[in-house]
């Protein structure tokens, strides 16, 4: 238990379905990012928020739309995605930026059919 | 443009072994360094997290060291076994310049220990 909570676990959805994936964190951290995992690549950063604010957007389609309510909950919005968008989904936090140690959720896997 | 290198891709080897996993990086201007466990569809684990300050580290049968420099970290894992079989990943953050906040990772290292 890393104190950080994705849900659901696994979502599979069409290409015409909007959901969206949940991450809260039990740490009392400023920092929350959203990082995307595919097959045989490194992690890639999409979003990072700091105290609720957008401090990144790392050239993400408008297919993912990010947000942060407040400090412990992030959310990633997703409509009209495509197949090459299956992934792994985490979401990580850290006391501040990430020079201090990033802690990860077990992630979502998300099936684009 | 930090770029991180992780050698081996995969290594197998049996239970018991003291083995060596390599991450090198291009920008040796760095915070510190984190390494990560990933079980298979699972999120990552911290393990270790060095200080750019700092040579090594100690957690149990792990170790990890700190050559800023030259660009190298090494995790050190003793007395392997079947339960430490994962894919290991070594990350930085920037020191200055471009995305203050991007962790850059490496593609990770596949260990499998046999019984």
């Amino acid at each position: 238990e890393t104190g950080v909570t994705q849900t659901p676990r696994h979502l599979v959805m069409g290409m015409t379905n909007k959901k969206s994936l949940k991450c809260e964190q039990h740490l009392g951290h400023n920092a929350m990012y959203w990082y995307k995992q595919s097959a045989k690549k490194p992690l890639e950063l999409m979003f990072v928020y700091s105290l609720e604010e957008r401090v990144e957007n790392n050239s993400v389609p408008s297919r993912f739309s990010p947000e942060c309510p407040n400090s412990s909950h992030l959310f990633l919005h997703l409509h009209t995605l495509q197949p090459e968008d299956s992934a792994l989904y985490l979401c990580a936090s850290s006391q501040d930026l990430p020079n201090t140690e990033a802690f990860f959720g077990q992630g979502t896997r998300l099936t684009v059919v | 443009k930090q770029e991180v290198t992780q050698i081996p891709a995969a290594l197998s080897v049996p239970e018991g072994e003291n083995l060596v996993l390599n991450c090198s990086f291009t920008d040796s201007a760095i915070y510190n360094l984190q390494w990560f466990r990933q079980d298979p569809g699972k999120g990552l684990t911290s393990l270790l997290l060095i200080q750019s300050s700092q040579r090594e580290q100690t957690s149990g049968r792990l170790n990890a060291s700190l050559d800023k420099s030259s660009g190298r970290s090494t995790l050190y894992i003793a007395a392997s076994q079947p339960g430490d079989s994962a894919t290991y990943l070594c990350a930085v953050p920037p020191h200055s310049g471009g995305s203050n906040y991007k962790l850059t990772f490496g593609k990770g290292t596949l260990l499998t220990v046999n019984p």
